[in-house]
């Protein structure tokens, strides 16, 4: 389940930083808003959601920002632990629609 | 917890032939997808299908492609006459619910290699 890419964005950071991952979506219209988590050799993993009546949501260690004027989605990650490192994914949704558009990915590298 | 499968892992074909990719959804989950992505590119949907019939495709999802149930656990994603860029990673996804909100849970993927 790998998606790796020479041109993928990375995040460095140290164990116990906080981590902010960011997205811009395309479509003003999606109304559904989802992170993924994807390691290797594994499929993509949901972590947290959020809704466009929303601007906020908060999970265990993670928050999810959502700032629908500028179509733009972050991913907060607190005290960040080895085993946070993977590749993260944004993806949106149309009410109406089954399909997840996924963005393109950012690699998060978590050094001890 | 409960969790989509899929086989083969790795798959190796050579071009013009005939591969199906396996999968076996959550046991009570009613809608299934199919999504690949190709090496450093993004995951791109291909198709839903519920109650035995596709509800949903993407313009990558043409002819060369079909989709089954054959049974009451399986899921299968069937290309014919494979071409070198269908060479990618292949996930199956299920949802107990469709629509926004609802969770897709996503498999382990087949790689598929295309020679």
């Amino acid at each position: 389940g790998e998606s790796v890419g020479l041109h993928l964005p990375t995040l460095s950071v140290q164990e116990g930083d906080n981590s902010i991952i960011n997205c811009a979506y395309s479509n003003s219209a999606s109304d559904y808003f989802i992170w993924y988590k994807q390691e290797s050799g594994k499929g993509p993993q949901f972590i947290i959601d959020i809704r466009s009546n929303m601007d906020k949501r908060q999970g265990q260690r993670v928050t999810v920002l959502l700032n629908k004027t500028v179509k733009h989605l972050s991913l907060q990650i607190a005290a960040t632990q080895p085993g946070d490192s993977a590749v993260y994914f944004c993806a949106e949704q149309l009410t109406g629609f089954q399909k997840l558009v996924f963005g393109t990915g950012t690699r998060l590298l978590v050094s001890p | 917890e409960p969790e989509v499968t899929q086989t083969p892992s790795h798959q190796v074909t050579q071009m013009g032939q005939e591969v199906i990719l396996r999968c076996v959804p959550i046991s009570n989950h009613l809608y299934f997808y199919w999504y690949r992505q190709i090496l450093g590119q993004k995951v791109e949907f291909l198709v839903s299908f519920y109650n035995n019939e596709i509800s949903e495709k993407s313009e990558i999802f043409d002819d060369q492609f079909s989709v089954e149930r054959p049974d009451g656990s399986n899921f299968t994603l069937k290309i014919r006459s494979t071409k070198l860029e269908d060479s990618a990673m292949y996930f199956c996804a299920s949802s107990e619910f469709t629509g926004t909100s609802y969770e897709q849970y996503f498999g382990p993927g087949t790689r598929l290699t295309v020679t």
